[in-house]
């Protein structure tokens, strides 16, 4: 059973346009929802990430959607530029992970910005 | 702050050497850690959950006894492949968990020759 499905799988967005990326998760004990970025041949770096107390989070040019009824978030890349071009992961953990939950993630996002 | 150290970053062994990969947490006390596989062009799964001083807890089809985990104390979490095969070949990642999410080691690229 996937508990966070995330889409697209592939993304290409021209330089200086919008990314959206969705997910959806099922399980309503999840309380945190971050989005992290890995670039090839290192670990994943945590972007940005919301609790389901807010609906939007910006930072920079990432902003993070939360609807908790729908049971959906996404991750807005503003002003795309080829250095943000990864695969992007969301996932969602309970209790922010403390007391040991893990986290799971989607299954990833590859995008492509292009000139 | 909250910095993951995993070494090494990559490595080649013999089919039936053992590897061993090292996650130090540098700047916090780790009382978790979790480890993750990862194969190309797909997501993180998650194999095992370490705490410190205690057994770590394997996902279901993880081996135990071919991935050791060790999490003597709280800055150090050690993964030990052992006999490994090429099959084994992925990239392995540390995580470390906080209060305030998660932070993650840079990974170590394991090719099995």
């Amino acid at each position: 059973q996937q508990q966070v499905k995330q889409s697209p799988q592939s993304l290409i967005v021209q330089k200086g346009g919008i990314s959206i990326i969705n997910c959806a998760y099922e399980n309503t004990a999840f309380d945190y929802f971050p989005w992290y970025q890995q670039f090839p041949g290192k670990g994943p770096a945590l972007l940005i990430a919301i609790r389901p107390d807010v609906s939007e989070k910006k930072e920079g040019r990432f902003t993070i959607s939360f609807n908790k009824s729908a049971k959906q978030f996404s991750l807005h890349i503003m002003d795309s530029q080829p250095g943000d071009s990864a695969t992007y992961f969301c996932a969602a953990s309970k209790n922010s992970g403390a007391g040991s939950y893990q986290l799971t993630f989607g299954k990833g996002t590859k995008l492509s910005v292009i000139p | 702050g909250a910095v993951v150290s995993q070494h090494p970053s990559w490595v080649i062994c013999k089919s039936g050497t053992s590897v061993k990969i090292e996650c130090r947490s540098l700047d916090f006390q780790a009382t978790t850690m979790f480890w993750y596989r990862q194969f190309p062009k797909q997501s993180l799964m998650l194999m095992a959950t370490s705490n410190e001083g205690s057994k770590a807890t394997y996902e279901q089809g993880v081996e135990k006894d071919k991935f050791l985990i060790n999490h003597a104390s709280l800055t150090l979490s050690t993964l030990t492949v052992t006999s490994a095969h090429p099959e084994d070949s992925s990239f392995y990642i540390c995580s470390a968990s906080l209060m305030w999410g998660y932070t993650f080691g840079s990974g170590t690229r394991l090719t099995v020759v």
